[in-house]
């Protein structure tokens, strides 16, 4: 079975401060991802990876960073958290092997800005 | 630009009877879609997915149509039972090109038992 682990379920963060959300996956897989949720619009992608090293920006990259350097861990960095960041995180990994794949999602991390 | 779309936020069902969920994309480039299912507070799970090549793929009780002209696809489950009730998401990729994942806005769906 593939995991995908999300070291936090919830975070309370301070405006201002630096916060890490750390995603690590078992499952050798090539691609990971972090998307943000909000009620009504969906699953946003901040930013993917599609080997070590290498990042993209998503959809909303804005006031966030990420890290990878090891295959099976993908990190989010918010550089300086606003209560606008208050939101569930979700990373996720999916293979490159064969065309058509799915991506599995951790459990998410809730992130409170106060 | 919101590249996948569910235009429905909300959905109830009688329990037994059928739910039809609906999603419209617009970019052609698009070959490969899913169907994630998430409950609140757990990330989304891998319901069903079809390729570009079909029009159709069954999974007992969940069934995803695939209209290309359209731009539509949508996801049938029968029969709806309480435990179906949950947020679903559609999402849409190239899997020949960068491999990410474009998602919708979702649908919630209440099965009334």
């Amino acid at each position: 079975d593939v995991k995908v682990t999300q070291s936090s379920r919830y975070l309370v963060k301070r405006t201002g401060e630096k916060v890490f959300l750390e995603c690590v996956q078992d499952m050798d897989h090539e691609n990971m991802f972090w998307y943000r949720q909000d009620p009504g619009l969906g699953l946003r992608l901040i930013y993917f990876s599609y080997d070590v090293k290498m990042k993209e920006k998503g959809d909303i990259p804005e006031g966030y960073s990420v890290s990878r350097e090891k295959k099976e861990r993908f990190s989010l960095i918010l550089e300086s958290a606003s209560t606008n960041q208050t939101s569930m995180y979700l990373c996720a990994s999916s293979s490159k092997q064969g065309l058509d794949t799915e991506a599995f999602f951790g459990q998410g991390t809730r992130l409170t800005v106060v | 630009d919101q590249q996948v779309k569910q235009n429905s936020p909300s959905l109830s069902v009688q329990e037994g009877r059928i739910s039809i969920l609906n999603c419209d994309y617009t970019n052609s480039m698009f070959d490969y879609f899913l169907w994630y299912k998430k409950y609140p507070a757990e990330g989304p799970t891998f319901l069903i997915s079809i390729s570009s090549i079909k029009d159709k793929n069954e999974d007992g009780r969940f069934t995803v149509f695939l209209n290309k002209s359209a731009k539509h696809l949508s996801l049938h489950i029968v029969p709806s039972q309480p435990g179906d009730s949950a947020v679903y998401f559609c999402a849409a990729s190239r899997a020949r090109g960068t491999y990410k994942y474009i998602f919708g806005t979702g649908t919630r769906l209440k099965v009334l038992a």
